[in-house]
């Protein structure tokens, strides 16, 4: 299995800040990485796929980069709606997997 | 965009069958492969398995060893999960999620249902 780690596991951010989640891939997924974000008792909700493409009706504030074992989405200037968890997952080989999360809070 | 509802018991007594359906409506339910996505209790996400319509092929997490059956009927326009043997350990929210793989889209999980959490517990 793909093994997927997430760093920081949690954060403290102001509204206005710039916040950037990384994502690193035990072998190498190609574009093959996802993220979402998830709020309490709600289903996670896609926010970029293939890396770097912005899902339809994603505020442009999120973006992703990487390639390979390496990626990370970047919130441009935090919004108060933006507190959450965060997820990244792999789409290239099965068994899809998940991060263990990056919990984002307000500082 | 597609929109999904899972349904199904929200008790299972240990060494029981869970079993979990998901309504697809608003797109065809030929386009997508679909998943289940389970997350227990204030833990992260673990994906189950997924089946896909155009040939009725399947895959599942080895996790779960050979306790998965995945199954999709058209003509209700709905899939379907089994999960034998279960344990506290199956205890989660369960969701069931389409994802698509061609062009650009290269497998995320573009819809959701909204979850329903399966507790195991006699």
């Amino acid at each position: 299995d793909i093994q997927m780690t997430q760093s920081p596991s949690s954060l403290s951010a102001s509204v206005g800040d710039r916040v950037t989640i990384t994502c690193r891939s035990s072998q190498s997924t190609n574009r093959y990485l996802n993220w979402y974000q998830q709020k309490p008792g709600k289903a996670p909700k896609l926010l970029i796929y293939a890396a770097s493409r912005l899902q339809s009706g994603v505020p442009s504030r999120f973006s992703g980069s990487g390639f390979g074992t390496d990626f990370t989405l970047t919130i441009s200037s935090l919004q108060p709606e933006d507190f959450a968890v965060y997820y990244c997952q792999q789409s290239y080989s099965p068994p899809w997997t998940f991060g263990q999360g990056t919990k984002v809070d307000i500082k | 965009q597609v929109q999904l509802q899972e349904s199904g018991p929200g008790l299972v007594k240990p060494s029981e069958t869970l079993s979990l359906t998901c309504v697809v409506s608003g797109d065809s339910i030929s386009s997508y492969y679909w998943n289940w996505v389970r997350q227990p209790p204030g833990k992260g996400l673990e994906w189950v398995g997924y089946i896909y319509n155009n040939d009725g092929g399947t895959n599942h997490n080895p996790s779960l060893k050979s306790r998965v059956t995945m199954s999709l009927d058209t003509s209700k326009n709905h899939f379907s999960l089994k999960l034998t043997s279960v344990t506290a350990a199956d205890t989660a929210v369960y969701y069931c999620a389409g994802s698509l793989r061609d062009g650009y889209d290269l497998g995320q999980f573009v819809s959701w249902g909204q979850g329903t959490l399966v507790t195991v517990s006699s």
